[in-house]
């Protein structure tokens, strides 16, 4: 079965450190790729998508993700965290033989040390 | 621009009353979607509609009736709400549901079945 995987179920940083969150999946062909935020009590908000080109895309708030084809992954960076980045990230995958809807990764939650 | 408004935003049910989740969307996408979200499972497609007057089931539909009468309204029904059913419910829309699909969610709804 088609799965998108977030192996970190929590994640905490120091504020100013970098960050990685990671996010796999299983997919024969190349899917489109995004990843979600979502702070506490509200709705998701688009960080970034992958469609094709440039494996490196940039997003909001100073996200990036990177498209690894030869590992099935698409990890999102910051190299700064700061204290509002902390929220909940959701990698999401639209698959084909899924009508081109939506499959999200379980979640990672980001907690950020003063 | 209000994006996508849902309501209500908490609900607190007795197991077998029904009840009824409405999502309205001011920006005349033409796709829209029920997901719920509970903790570790990410998100999960519950019904999501192509167009006015056309729904079809997602990957946890169980439970769940939708209708899309206009265009800008998207409701989500429980005919007999279960302990099971507890979960967070975002409305999401998007102009296509290509692979090029990018949502936009509302700010969920907190359901509670007792």
């Amino acid at each position: 079965a088609q799965s998108v995987t977030q192996p970190d179920i929590h994640i905490t940083v120091s504020e100013g450190a970098s960050l990685e969150l990671r996010c796999n999946y299983s997919y024969g062909a190349t899917p489109y790729l995004f990843w979600y935020v979502q702070s506490p009590g509200q709705g998701l908000q688009l960080l970034l998508k992958y469609f094709s080109g440039d494996t490196l895309v940039q997003g909001i708030k100073g996200f990036e993700a990177e498209f690894k084809r030869s590992q099935s992954s698409f990890n999102l960076r910051k190299p700064s965290v700061h204290w509002s980045d902390a929220a909940e990230y959701f990698c999401a995958v639209a698959i084909m033989e899924y009508g081109n809807k939506l499959v999200f990764g379980a979640g990672t939650i980001l907690r950020v040390k003063s | 621009n209000a994006g996508v408004t849902q309501t209500p935003k908490f609900r607190v049910l007795k197991t077998g009353q029904s009840m009824t989740l409405l999502c309205a969307q001011d920006m005349n996408h033409e796709y829209m979607y029920w997901y719920r979200q509970d903790p570790g499972m990410g998100l999960r497609l519950i019904h999501y509609s192509v167009g006015e007057g056309t729904t079809a089931k997602g990957e946890v539909p169980d439970g769940y009736n939708v209708s899309r009468l206009k265009k800008q309204n998207f409701l989500l029904g429980l005919e007999s709400a279960a302990p099971s059913q507890t979960s967070v419910y975002f409305c999401a829309s998007s102009r296509q549901t290509s692979g090029a699909n990018v949502l936009t969610f509302g700010a969920g709804s907190r359901l509670t079945v007792l």
